[in-house]
């Protein structure tokens, strides 16, 4: 147990529907990452945020969106989403640099 | 450019046969971090090992092994007799203190090992 906790671990939606994924961070870490795994893909780095703070973007669709919450629990949001949004939604935390990355176990979308 | 490759997508191992998973990275940084996780079937990610850019000692755990060489930017990962159970994905990582807390994966090595 990595100690972070994401949900839900499954979500079947439609397409162009609305979900949100959500993400609670080891206790004292900071930072939160997002992450997207396709099939057969490697991890592609969505977006950071350290102390409710945006950090860092990679290749976050406009369509995606995230915050970091006081309590520093994390929200993804993915919006009008696409049959190409089907993927495994990582999340991980990690302490002060240099940190190595705790990972969730995963929210897995599927968009029908 | 990619900060980190992993060249060989796919290897398949017999059991007890060892293995090397090969990782090369890039960066300008002096200080950065490397790390190597594991992903099995069941999909969670698993950190193995984070090695800094000034200790090039080699480190073993158990049947795992790492020999990180500055001088040909590469962070090898060796697993001696493998098992059916080492069977997973495989990702190298890298971590710049110029970047902060930013963590660049390469595309990972899925072994098989065959029974």
């Amino acid at each position: 147990d990595s100690g972070v906790t994401q949900t839900p671990k499954h979500l079947i939606t439609a397409t162009g529907q609305r979900v949100t994924l959500r993400c609670s961070p080891r206790s004292g870490d900071l930072s939160v990452y997002w992450y997207q795994q396709s099939l057969d893909q490697g991890l592609q780095f969505l977006i950071q945020y350290y102390n409710g703070e945006e950090r860092a973007k990679g290749n976050i669709l406009e369509r995606f969106s995230a915050q970091q919450f006081p309590d520093l629990h994390s929200e993804l949001n993915l919006s009008s989403l696409e049959l190409g949004d089907s993927a495994l939604y990582f999340c991980a935390s990690s302490p002060r640099w240099p940190g190595e990355l705790f990972f969730g176990e995963g929210s897995r979308l599927t968009v029908l | 450019a990619q900060k980190v490759t992993q060249a060989q997508t796919e290897i398949s191992v017999v059991e007890k046969e060892d293995v090397t998973l090969d990782c090369v990275y890039e960066t300008r940084d002096t200080t950065y971090y490397l790390f190597w996780y594991k992903q099995p079937p069941s999909g969670e990610l698993v950190f193995l090992i984070r090695r800094n850019s000034f200790d090039e000692q080699n480190e073993i755990s158990g049947r795992y092994s790492w020999n990180f060489q500055k001088s040909t930017s590469s962070f090898n990962f060796t697993i001696t007799a493998s098992q059916v159970v080492d069977s997973a994905v495989y990702f190298c990582a890298l971590s710049e203190e110029t970047a902060g807390n930013q963590f660049y994966f390469g595309t990972g090595t899925s072994l098989t090992v065959i029974p």
